[in-house]
């Protein structure tokens, strides 16, 4: 099975910053990779998808790199509404997908 | 605009069932595969079934082959999942979601509670 690790798993930081959180895969997964905003009592949200295509209606302060095992996704000048958990999530093993344990991203 | 809207959460005994839908509007059901994913506080996301356009393709986590059943309807533009013999670590948020590689958008959840 394909197992995701994703660092750190919190940070804190101020606005205005640049976040960087890296997800790492125990195989290659090529570029199947993406990347998901989850906050408290609302649904969650596809950031990118395919590694580095932002997906329709998302900041473009938002960015995500990598192919085969290591990826990350980069917010440029971290906004007040950016603050939550990120997901990557692996869609490379055919009927078989799944996610990282999570990134929050809090306050400092 | 997109909707999904989860409904049939509750709380059940251990080994007891649930069968969980989800109701879409806003775009052409037919044309995509549909998954479930579940939240749990503390624990993450946790994919638990997909199922493609037509429903001839389905796709379980291991921890709950043999015990839910992915479904759909195109008439109804719904997705179903039937879970059994549910177990305390089936308690979750569970979400339907559009998609069944990658997950946009998704509906709010309906609570599952697995508790004697």
């Amino acid at each position: 099975d394909i197992q995701l690790t994703q660092s750190p798993s919190s940070l804190s930081a101020s606005v205005g910053d640049r976040v960087t959180i890296t997800c790492r895969a125990n195989q290659s997964i090529s570029s199947s990779l993406n990347w998901y905003q989850v906050k408290p009592g609302k649904a969650p949200k596809l950031l990118i998808y395919v590694s580095s295509s932002l997906q329709s209606g998302v900041p473009s302060r938002f960015s995500g790199h990598g192919s085969g095992t290591d990826f990350t996704l980069t917010i440029n000048s971290l906004q007040p509404e950016d603050f939550a958990t990120y997901y990557c999530q692996q869609s490379y093993s055919p009927l078989l997908f799944s996610f990282g344990p999570g990134t929050k991203v809090d306050i400092k | 605009e997109v909707q999904l809207v989860e409904s049939g959460g509750g709380v059940v005994r251990p080994g007891g069932s649930l069968r969980l839908s989800c109701a879409v509007s806003g775009f052409i059901f037919d044309d995509y595969g549909m998954s479930w994913v579940r939240q749990v506080p503390a624990k993450g996301l946790e994919w638990v079934s997909g199922i493609n356009w037509n429903g001839d393709i389905t796709a379980y986590v291991d921890s709950v082959k043999g015990r839910f059943t992915i479904s759909r309807d195109n008439a109804k533009k719904s997705v179903y999942l039937e879970m059994n013999s549910l177990r305390a670590e089936d308690t979750a948020l569970y979400h339907c979601a559009r998609g069944f590689e990658r997950f946009d958008p998704w509906g709010q959840g309906t609570l599952v509670t697995v508790s004697s």
